[in-house]
């Protein structure tokens, strides 16, 4: 079946770069999604790729694709103190039933000052 | 309006109680979603809405009933839980159209005593 992994830990220093790094297994056209959530909120779609790209930028955001190694990166610039949050990698399939998010178990972004 | 707004916040309840969370997006989003969260868990998919009829029901105990009055709101009803449903309840919504966006809300914090 369909299974998303991540590191569960980061810790960086503020004006760092963090990287946030995502395995997923579907071989077919999907969609890979990047959440934050920050403690007790909902979360918050940050930004996405389709499987044919191989790079999106959307501010201080970077998502890099390796689609032959299924490996999915999220890069933050600058990182600051409130990027501290949990980091969702999550694919579905294009086209796919509605609902079928498969989430990776989170990355927990700690920025130190 | 870009908002997928629930009520209550917060919500404790004792196991013979009955209660309702609600949903409301006015994104014109066709497909609606309950999601359960655990501590430090991802989301779980519960239920997907898809213009207006149940389309996935991910095997949720019958305590937890969901509704769709219309395309904009979307409860779950709770009926006799139990201490383990204590959770973030999250609902989420997306366009019918290309790929699977789901806008999350805030939650519901859910403590059954």
């Amino acid at each position: 079946g369909e299974d998303v992994e991540q590191s569960l830990f980061l810790s960086v220093r503020e004006g760092d770069s963090s990287v946030i790094n995502c395995t997923y297994t579907d071989s077919s056209s999907t969609y890979l999604y990047w959440y934050k959530q920050e403690p007790g909120a909902g979360l918050q779609l940050l930004t996405y790729i389709f499987s044919n790209m191989d790079m999106k930028q959307d501010q201080r955001l970077t998502v890099l694709l390796n689609k032959k190694d299924k490996h999915l990166s999220l890069r933050i610039a600058d990182t600051q103190t409130g990027d501290s949050a949990i980091y969702f990698c999550a694919e579905s399939d294009y086209g796919g039933s509605q609902g079928n998010l498969i989430f990776g178990k989170g990355t927990k972004l700690s920025v130190k000052p | 309006d870009t908002e997928v707004t629930q009520t209550p916040k917060h919500l404790v309840m004792g196991m013979t109680n009955k209660k309702s969370l609600k949903c409301e997006q006015h994104m014109g989003h066709r497909a609606m979603y309950w999601y359960k969260q655990k501590a430090k868990k991802p989301p779980e998919l519960m239920f997907v809405y898809s213009y207006e009829k149940l389309s996935i029901n991910e095997s949720v105990p019958s305590r937890f009933s969901p509704e769709c009055p219309n395309s904009s709101l979307l409860n779950l009803h709770l009926h006799a839980l139990q201490p383990e449903d204590s959770a973030l309840y999250l609902c989420a919504s997306s366009s019918e159209e290309g790929h699977n966006e789901q806008f999350f809300g805030p939650g519901t914090r859910l403590t059954v005593l």
